[in-house]
């Protein structure tokens, strides 16, 4: 067990649709990365908050957006939803940026 | 642009038959390269990391090297509860990214009794 919890684990929906995946990093991690894997694509980095604050972006879609709260759990949101938006999204998290991420189990999204 | 490239995409080996995973990568500046562990449907297990060339690390039958331009994931003796994908990753210091990690496409290794 990483220390990192993601909820939730599976996820159902329709085209169009929107969802919010959360992330909570291990204790006392202030930096929180969130990656997309599929199949032909591999582990895609999306974006990266440290202390509340967005500090990188990957190869994020427009209608992804993230956050990162005060108690330092995060969340993706992911709208307009497609059927080539459906993957295991990762949360990571480390204690600051320069260090090796931690990951959680991940949340399979099936888009229909 | 940072690339990686890990090879072979697969290896099937026989239980105690050694042999090495090679990760090679192009970054533009290396702050560190990382290897993790992903079992099918779980997230990746942190294994190693390596910040300069010539450094090693071991833990039981794995060890990981680093030269300047790629690094190797040496497998002795396996067992078939090492059967895996094996990822590997770099940080690159001057990066659009921030301090996100690159990763490769990984080599799935399949250990047989």
């Amino acid at each position: 067990d990483s220390g990192v919890t993601q909820t939730p684990k599976h996820l159902i929906t329709a085209t169009g649709q929107r969802v919010t995946l959360r992330c909570s990093p291990r204790s006392g991690d202030l930096s929180v990365y969130w990656y997309q894997q599929s199949l032909d694509q591999g582990l895609q980095f999306l974006i990266q908050y440290y202390n509340g604050e967005e500090r990188a972006k990957g190869n994020i879609l427009e209608r992804f957006s993230a956050q990162q709260f005060p108690d330092l759990h995060s969340e993706l949101n992911l709208s307009s939803l497609e059927l080539g938006d459906s993957a295991l999204y990762f949360c990571a998290s480390s204690p600051s940026s320069n260090t090796e991420a931690f990951f959680g189990q991940g949340t399979r999204l099936t888009v229909v | 642009e940072d690339q990686v490239t890990q090879s072979p995409e697969a290896l099937r080996l026989q239980e105690g038959e050694s042999s090495s995973l090679n990760c090679s990568y192009t970054v533009s500046g290396l702050r560190g390269l990382f290897w993790y562990r992903q079992d099918p449907g779980k997230g990746p297990e942190f294994l190693f990391t390596l910040y300069s060339a010539g450094e090693e690390k071991e833990k039981e039958r794995l060890k990981a090297t680093l030269t300047k331009k790629e690094s190797f994931l040496h497998i002795t003796a396996p067992k078939p509860e090492d059967s895996a994908t094996y990822l590997c990753a770099v940080q690159a210091a001057n990066s659009n990214s921030g301090y996100a990690l690159n990763f490769g496409k990984g080599t799935s290794l399949l250990v047989t009794p």
